[in-house]
This record gives C-alpha cells, structure tokens and sequence, in this order.
C-alpha cells in the first residue's frame, strides 16, 4: 500500500529564498506531523495537524515557517527568506491512531 | 534542552551477538516510550513501544526494557543480524495517545557479518 510520501527528495536553495515542501499522508489518516533533523540532532517537532486545523503550532522555529493542510490530505510546510540554518531533513508523518508513519523526508540545503 | 538522549552515537556488533541501545530521559512526565528504526534515505519505522506500567516488552528478537527509578530505557536485540543495520531513535512522550513524541539524537548500529 501507499505510504508517506514527500516531495521533492533534495533541494538546494539560496539563502533568501522561500521553499515549499510538500507531504502526501497515508489515505485516511486524519493526523500530520512535521518533524525536523538537523545535523547531529534528534528529531525535533514542527507543527501537528488534526484534520485541516494545527492546535499545535509550538515547534516552528520562527515566523518564515508556516504549513497549512487542505482537504484533510496533503500538507505544505513553507520557510521564507531561507537561512542556513535552516538546512536540515524535513520529515512528515501520518497517523490514525498513535503509531506514526513516516514518510522518506526532504533534505533542504541552503547555500 | 535535550530531554531524551542517546549518548551512544554508535555502536558495532558482530553478527549473532545483542545489541544493546541505551537510553536516558529527564521528564519524569513521561509514560510512553517508543523506538524507531531508520534506514539510510527511508523514514523511521516504529519497532516497538512501551508503556510505564510494565518495565518489559517483547517482541521476537526486539526486548525493551524501562527502569523508571533510574530514568532509562534499553533496547535489546538478540541475535543481531546484519540486517539490524540501521540508526535507532528512541522517543518519549507524555500519554501514549499524545502526538507529541520527543525524540533522541538516534544511535548508528552496524551489525558484522
């Protein structure tokens, strides 16, 4: 069956510039997370959805990250005005009950 | 703040033989316990859980032990078999139908053949 699946895979920005990742949950799965892993750290919380709302938004870093979902699906997590420390892999995962499933995550470099 | 660590960034075994992975936490909140294993370009995959009322769990050749006085977790595989190569994260959280797990920095284990 289909899992998680994220896209794109890589990508190479210039500090400054905006990204948008992108994450397709599980079908059905009614919960979304973004997690973070930077260089030489654990993964770190982002944002959780229930459905199309985020009651929590306490993990993003600062301002230039917001993510929205639509339609109970797919989720975008956008960072604004790219810093470098913003590199790191961008993880999502779904889930129905509480076990989550992870998707294969973004690595976003910014140069 | 790290509220779950792994101190053991890495760890070799040889084929056959346990691993054993170490974990240590500091919110004594916590009362769910989780390890997931992950692959090089694959996101993590939960392996086995635990919850505070036992101080054991097993599954096949996946046992975690908790030792709630001392604030530590383990994760014990036996035999290891090369396959078993892969980074292992443990993660804690508050109630087990929390969607907040907290994370470690994970630990590498190479398994020998």
């Amino acid at each position: 069956g289909a899992g998680v699946s994220q896209s794109p895979s890589n990508k190479v920005t210039e500090k400054g510039k905006d990204v948008e990742l992108r994450c397709d949950p599980i079908s059905g799965h009614t919960a979304l997370y973004w997690y973070r892993q930077s260089l030489g750290q654990g993964l770190e919380f982002l944002i959780y959805f229930q459905g199309n709302s985020a009651p929590d938004k306490s993990g993003l870093p600062s301002d230039r990250f917001s993510a929205e979902r639509t339609g109970g699906s797919v989720s975008t997590l956008t960072i604004q005005r790219t810093q470098q420390e913003d590199s790191a892999v961008y993880l999502c995962a779904s889930s129905l009950t509480q076990h989550k499933y992870f998707g294969p995550g973004t690595r976003l470099t910014v140069t | 703040d790290q509220q779950v660590k792994q101190n053991s960034p890495s760890l070799s075994v040889q084929e056959g033989r346990i691993s054993i992975l170490n974990c240590d936490y500091t919110n004594s909140m916590f009362d769910y316990f989780l390890w997931y294993k992950k692959y090089p370009a694959e996101g993590p995959t939960f392996l086995i859980s635990i919850s505070s009322i036992k101080d054991k769990n097993e599954d096949g050749r996946f046992t975690v032990f908790l030792n709630k006085s001392a604030k530590h977790l383990s994760l014990h595989i036996v035999p290891s078999q090369p396959g078993d190569s892969a980074v292992y994260f443990c993660a804690a959280s508050e109630t087990s139908g929390t969607y907040k797990y907290i994370f470690g920095t994970g630990t590498r284990l190479k398994v020998l053949a």
